[in-house]
Protein backbone atom coordinates (compact mmCIF):
# COMPACT_ATOMS: atom_id res chain seq x y z
CA UNK A 1 0.00 0.00 0.00
CA UNK A 2 1.18 3.64 -0.84
CA UNK A 3 1.54 5.79 2.17
CA UNK A 4 3.80 9.49 3.01
CA UNK A 5 5.03 10.04 6.06
CA UNK A 6 6.07 13.56 7.20
CA UNK A 7 7.09 13.25 10.64
CA UNK A 8 7.54 17.03 11.32
CA UNK A 9 4.10 18.15 12.65
CA UNK A 10 5.28 21.86 13.07
CA UNK A 11 8.80 23.74 12.47
CA UNK A 12 9.69 27.16 13.65
CA UNK A 13 12.41 29.10 12.26
CA UNK A 14 13.86 32.63 11.96
CA UNK A 15 14.21 34.50 8.99
CA UNK A 16 17.34 33.64 7.17
CA UNK A 17 17.67 30.23 8.50
CA UNK A 18 17.77 26.93 6.29
CA UNK A 19 15.34 24.55 7.04
CA UNK A 20 14.46 21.19 5.68
CA UNK A 21 11.09 19.30 5.32
CA UNK A 22 11.30 15.60 5.86
CA UNK A 23 9.42 12.83 3.80
CA UNK A 24 9.35 9.39 3.48
CA UNK A 25 7.30 6.87 1.40
CA UNK A 26 6.01 3.63 0.89
CA UNK A 27 4.80 2.48 -2.38
CA UNK A 28 5.44 -1.44 -4.32
CA UNK A 29 5.16 0.46 -7.71
CA UNK A 30 8.57 0.91 -9.58
CA UNK A 31 7.04 3.82 -11.20
CA UNK A 32 5.78 6.56 -9.26
CA UNK A 33 5.97 10.02 -9.21
CA UNK A 34 6.73 12.21 -6.00
CA UNK A 35 5.16 15.88 -5.45
CA UNK A 36 5.48 18.91 -2.89
CA UNK A 37 2.78 21.43 -2.59
CA UNK A 38 2.66 24.70 -0.43
CA UNK A 39 -0.87 25.31 1.17
CA UNK A 40 -0.70 29.05 2.29
CA UNK A 41 -3.62 30.42 4.43
CA UNK A 42 -6.00 30.66 1.50
CA UNK A 43 -6.13 27.23 1.44
CA UNK A 44 -5.46 26.99 -2.29
CA UNK A 45 -2.66 23.99 -2.60
CA UNK A 46 0.19 25.42 -4.76
CA UNK A 47 2.48 22.85 -7.23
CA UNK A 48 6.01 23.15 -6.29
CA UNK A 49 7.80 19.92 -7.87
CA UNK A 50 7.29 16.57 -9.68
CA UNK A 51 10.21 14.00 -9.92
CA UNK A 52 9.47 10.59 -11.14
CA UNK A 53 11.38 7.23 -9.43
CA UNK A 54 13.81 7.04 -12.88
CA UNK A 55 15.00 10.25 -11.67
CA UNK A 56 17.17 11.12 -8.94
CA UNK A 57 19.12 13.91 -9.66
CA UNK A 58 18.68 16.67 -7.29
CA UNK A 59 17.05 20.17 -8.33
CA UNK A 60 17.55 23.31 -7.17
CA UNK A 61 14.95 26.33 -7.68
CA UNK A 62 16.33 29.49 -6.39
CA UNK A 63 16.10 29.06 -2.81
CA UNK A 64 14.17 25.85 -3.23
CA UNK A 65 16.37 22.40 -3.66
CA UNK A 66 14.48 18.67 -3.42
CA UNK A 67 16.73 15.70 -2.31
CA UNK A 68 15.91 12.54 -3.95
CA UNK A 69 17.19 9.14 -2.33
CA UNK A 70 15.30 5.87 -3.64
CA UNK A 71 17.64 4.01 -1.19
CA UNK A 72 15.84 5.91 1.80
CA UNK A 73 12.40 5.95 0.12
CA UNK A 74 13.27 9.93 1.06
CA UNK A 75 12.30 12.93 -0.75
CA UNK A 76 13.16 16.08 1.25
CA UNK A 77 13.00 19.79 0.65
CA UNK A 78 15.12 22.39 2.01
CA UNK A 79 14.60 26.35 1.51
CA UNK A 80 17.58 28.09 1.72
CA UNK A 81 17.24 31.20 3.67
CA UNK A 82 14.16 31.60 4.74
CA UNK A 83 11.43 34.27 4.20
CA UNK A 84 8.29 34.89 6.27
CA UNK A 85 6.29 34.81 2.81
CA UNK A 86 7.38 30.94 3.38
CA UNK A 87 5.23 30.16 6.36
CA UNK A 88 2.54 27.70 4.90
CA UNK A 89 2.08 24.28 5.63
CA UNK A 90 3.78 21.80 3.08
CA UNK A 91 2.36 18.83 1.81
CA UNK A 92 4.63 15.34 0.21
CA UNK A 93 2.46 13.61 -2.28
CA UNK A 94 2.75 10.62 -4.01
CA UNK A 95 1.12 8.89 -6.81
CA UNK A 96 1.98 5.27 -8.57
CA UNK A 97 1.44 4.55 -12.18
CA UNK A 98 -0.58 2.06 -11.53
CA UNK A 99 -3.96 3.02 -10.22
CA UNK A 100 -7.33 2.07 -11.09
CA UNK A 101 -8.61 3.69 -13.48
CA UNK A 102 -5.46 5.55 -14.20
CA UNK A 103 -6.70 7.81 -11.69
CA UNK A 104 -2.95 9.22 -10.82
CA UNK A 105 -4.47 10.03 -7.45
CA UNK A 106 -2.62 11.88 -5.29
CA UNK A 107 -1.83 10.23 -1.65
CA UNK A 108 -0.36 13.22 0.48
CA UNK A 109 1.33 13.22 3.85
CA UNK A 110 -0.11 15.10 6.82
CA UNK A 111 1.94 18.44 6.06
CA UNK A 112 4.59 20.02 7.89
CA UNK A 113 3.50 23.41 9.12
CA UNK A 114 6.36 25.83 9.13
CA UNK A 115 6.79 29.43 10.30
CA UNK A 116 9.21 31.92 9.15
CA UNK A 117 9.55 34.21 12.36
CA UNK A 118 10.51 37.60 11.43
CA UNK B 1 -10.92 30.89 -16.27
CA UNK B 2 -7.19 31.01 -15.27
CA UNK B 3 -7.50 28.50 -11.94
CA UNK B 4 -9.46 26.39 -10.55
CA UNK B 5 -13.00 26.95 -9.09
CA UNK B 6 -14.92 26.14 -6.84
CA UNK B 7 -18.31 27.53 -5.21
CA UNK B 8 -19.31 28.15 -2.22
CA UNK B 9 -15.95 28.98 -0.52
CA UNK B 10 -17.97 28.42 2.80
CA UNK B 11 -21.33 26.52 3.58
CA UNK B 12 -23.17 25.84 6.70
CA UNK B 13 -25.16 22.80 6.94
CA UNK B 14 -27.44 22.12 9.04
CA UNK B 15 -27.49 17.94 10.24
CA UNK B 16 -29.30 15.89 7.72
CA UNK B 17 -29.32 18.50 4.84
CA UNK B 18 -28.13 17.94 1.40
CA UNK B 19 -25.48 19.96 0.14
CA UNK B 20 -24.12 20.44 -3.70
CA UNK B 21 -20.64 21.42 -4.19
CA UNK B 22 -19.37 22.51 -7.57
CA UNK B 23 -15.92 22.72 -9.26
CA UNK B 24 -15.10 24.09 -12.24
CA UNK B 25 -11.64 22.79 -13.28
CA UNK B 26 -8.97 24.66 -15.61
CA UNK B 27 -10.12 24.83 -19.45
CA UNK B 28 -9.30 21.79 -21.18
CA UNK B 29 -8.32 19.63 -18.59
CA UNK B 30 -9.38 16.36 -19.20
CA UNK B 31 -8.48 14.78 -15.43
CA UNK B 32 -10.52 15.88 -12.35
CA UNK B 33 -10.60 14.89 -8.78
CA UNK B 34 -12.14 15.73 -5.52
CA UNK B 35 -10.36 15.31 -2.16
CA UNK B 36 -11.63 15.66 1.21
CA UNK B 37 -9.15 17.43 3.82
CA UNK B 38 -10.34 17.59 7.45
CA UNK B 39 -8.68 20.01 9.98
CA UNK B 40 -4.65 19.63 10.61
CA UNK B 41 -4.54 16.74 7.98
CA UNK B 42 -3.64 16.59 4.30
CA UNK B 43 -5.85 15.83 1.31
CA UNK B 44 -7.58 12.47 1.06
CA UNK B 45 -8.98 11.72 -2.58
CA UNK B 46 -12.88 10.92 -3.13
CA UNK B 47 -12.69 10.33 -6.58
CA UNK B 48 -11.34 11.16 -10.09
CA UNK B 49 -12.79 11.64 -13.65
CA UNK B 50 -11.53 11.82 -17.23
CA UNK B 51 -13.80 13.68 -18.95
CA UNK B 52 -17.44 12.75 -18.09
CA UNK B 53 -16.45 9.14 -17.18
CA UNK B 54 -16.08 8.92 -13.04
CA UNK B 55 -13.07 6.07 -13.22
CA UNK B 56 -12.30 5.87 -9.55
CA UNK B 57 -14.70 6.52 -6.84
CA UNK B 58 -13.13 3.90 -3.95
CA UNK B 59 -12.27 7.03 -1.60
CA UNK B 60 -16.06 8.29 -1.38
CA UNK B 61 -16.55 7.54 2.25
CA UNK B 62 -20.36 6.44 2.28
CA UNK B 63 -23.27 6.32 -0.90
CA UNK B 64 -24.32 9.08 0.90
CA UNK B 65 -21.69 10.67 -1.29
CA UNK B 66 -22.26 11.48 -5.15
CA UNK B 67 -20.56 13.43 -7.92
CA UNK B 68 -21.27 14.14 -11.02
CA UNK B 69 -18.75 15.80 -14.56
CA UNK B 70 -21.80 15.09 -17.14
CA UNK B 71 -20.57 17.49 -20.08
CA UNK B 72 -16.63 16.70 -18.95
CA UNK B 73 -16.23 19.85 -17.63
CA UNK B 74 -18.04 21.45 -14.61
CA UNK B 75 -18.46 18.91 -11.69
CA UNK B 76 -20.87 18.65 -8.58
CA UNK B 77 -19.91 16.93 -5.55
CA UNK B 78 -23.12 16.35 -3.84
CA UNK B 79 -23.40 15.19 -0.04
CA UNK B 80 -26.73 13.58 0.86
CA UNK B 81 -28.33 13.86 4.46
CA UNK B 82 -24.97 15.69 6.40
CA UNK B 83 -23.26 14.23 9.38
CA UNK B 84 -20.82 15.89 11.63
CA UNK B 85 -18.23 14.07 10.37
CA UNK B 86 -18.51 15.14 6.81
CA UNK B 87 -17.03 18.44 8.16
CA UNK B 88 -14.12 19.35 6.08
CA UNK B 89 -12.67 21.35 3.36
CA UNK B 90 -13.70 19.69 0.08
CA UNK B 91 -11.11 20.36 -3.00
CA UNK B 92 -11.43 19.69 -6.47
CA UNK B 93 -8.29 19.64 -8.87
CA UNK B 94 -7.62 19.08 -12.17
CA UNK B 95 -4.43 18.10 -14.72
CA UNK B 96 -4.00 17.68 -18.69
CA UNK B 97 -4.33 13.89 -19.20
CA UNK B 98 -0.88 12.18 -19.37
CA UNK B 99 0.99 10.78 -16.73
CA UNK B 100 2.62 12.28 -13.74
CA UNK B 101 1.53 15.44 -14.44
CA UNK B 102 0.82 18.22 -11.82
CA UNK B 103 -3.01 18.65 -10.47
CA UNK B 104 -4.12 22.25 -9.97
CA UNK B 105 -6.29 22.73 -7.18
CA UNK B 106 -8.79 25.55 -6.28
CA UNK B 107 -9.03 27.17 -2.54
CA UNK B 108 -11.84 24.72 -1.85
CA UNK B 109 -15.29 24.71 -0.02
CA UNK B 110 -15.23 24.84 3.68
CA UNK B 111 -18.60 22.55 5.08
CA UNK B 112 -18.98 22.94 8.65
CA UNK B 113 -22.21 20.53 9.19
CA UNK B 114 -24.05 21.69 12.77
Amino acid sequence: AQKVTQAQTEISVVEKEDVTLDCVYETRDTTYYLFWYKQPPSGELVFLIRRNSFDEQNEISGRYSWNFQKSTSSFNFTITASQVVDSAVYFCALSEATTQGGSEKLVFGKGTKLTVNP
Amino acid sequence: GAGVSQSPRYKVAKRGQDVALRCDPISGHVSLFWYQQALGQGPEFLTYFQNEAQLDKSGLPSDRFFAERPEGSVSTLKIQRTQQEDSAVYLCASSRRSQGTEAFFGQGTRLTVV
